[in-house]
């Protein structure tokens, strides 16, 4: 199984400032057929499901504010939050779907300072 | 739009069976896999597996293999999670997750809580 490890578990960051979480498979995640990087991104609030920020390590999904941003390849990922909006306080996750079981990372819980 | 509405939440006694339901709307159903992921209370994110809502042939990860059933009713669009001889620690949401055309999951059910005491 691909063990996915995010860091930090917890960050807080002043509103309009950076969020960098970090995210790092123990195996490649790079599909070198199609040059794509099987690695999503989700963001979650209390008390809802999950949302989508990021597909292919780096695509936006539609409707997602361009403040979010994915970045990396192979095992070594990042999702930065550009300026950091009230709204983004929240728990995030990575997942892999490059193999089955399709692991997701611990999540990083993201407060204002 | 698509949307996957899930059953109500549901309180049980260890041992017991469960059957939670994904009704899903606004796209082919037979073509993208449902997955099932589940929360425990405080806790991360869990993939339990996934059904191919075109063969209906489940996968299920370790630790859900036996007392988990994935199933479908093609014929209303619906994904099904049974758990048989419930114990506490299934107390968690459970959520169905389509799996689009990007092969990320893109879509998310409301959740379904299932609370497990005697």
């Amino acid at each position: 199984d691909i063990v996915m490890t995010q860091s930090p578990d917890s960050l807080a960051v002043s509103l309009g400032e950076r969020a960098t979480i970090n995210c790092k498979s123990s195996q490649s995640v790079l599909y070198f057929s199609n040059s794509k990087n099987y690695l999503a991104w989700f963001q979650q609030k209390p008390g809802q499901p999950p949302n989508l920020l990021i597909y292919w390590a780096s695509t936006r999904e539609s409707g997602v504010p361009d403040r979010f941003s994915g970045s990396g390849s192979g095992t070594d990922f990042t999702l930065t939050i550009s300026s950091l909006q009230a709204e983004d306080v929240a728990v995030y996750y990575c997942q892999q779907y490059y193999s089955t079981p399709r692991t997701f990372g611990q999540g990083t819980k993201v407060e204002i300072k | 739009q698509v949307q996957l509405v899930q059953s109500g939440s549901e309180l049980k006694k260890p041992g017991a069976s469960v059957k939670v339901s994904c009704k899903a709307s606004g796209y082919t159903f037979t073509s993208y896999t449902m997955n099932w992921v589940r929360q425990a209370p405080g806790q991360g994110l869990e993939w339990m597996g996934w059904i191919n809502t075109n063969t209906g042939n489940p996968t299920y990860a370790q630790g859900f293999t036996g007392r988990f059933v994935f199933s479908l009713d093609t014929s209303v669009f619906t994904a099904y999670l049974q758990i048989s001889s419930l114990k506490a620690e299934d107390t968690a949401v459970y959520y169905c997750a389509r799996e689009g055309p990007h092969y990320a999951i893109d879509s998310w059910g409301q959740g379904t809580l299932v609370t497990v005491s005697s």
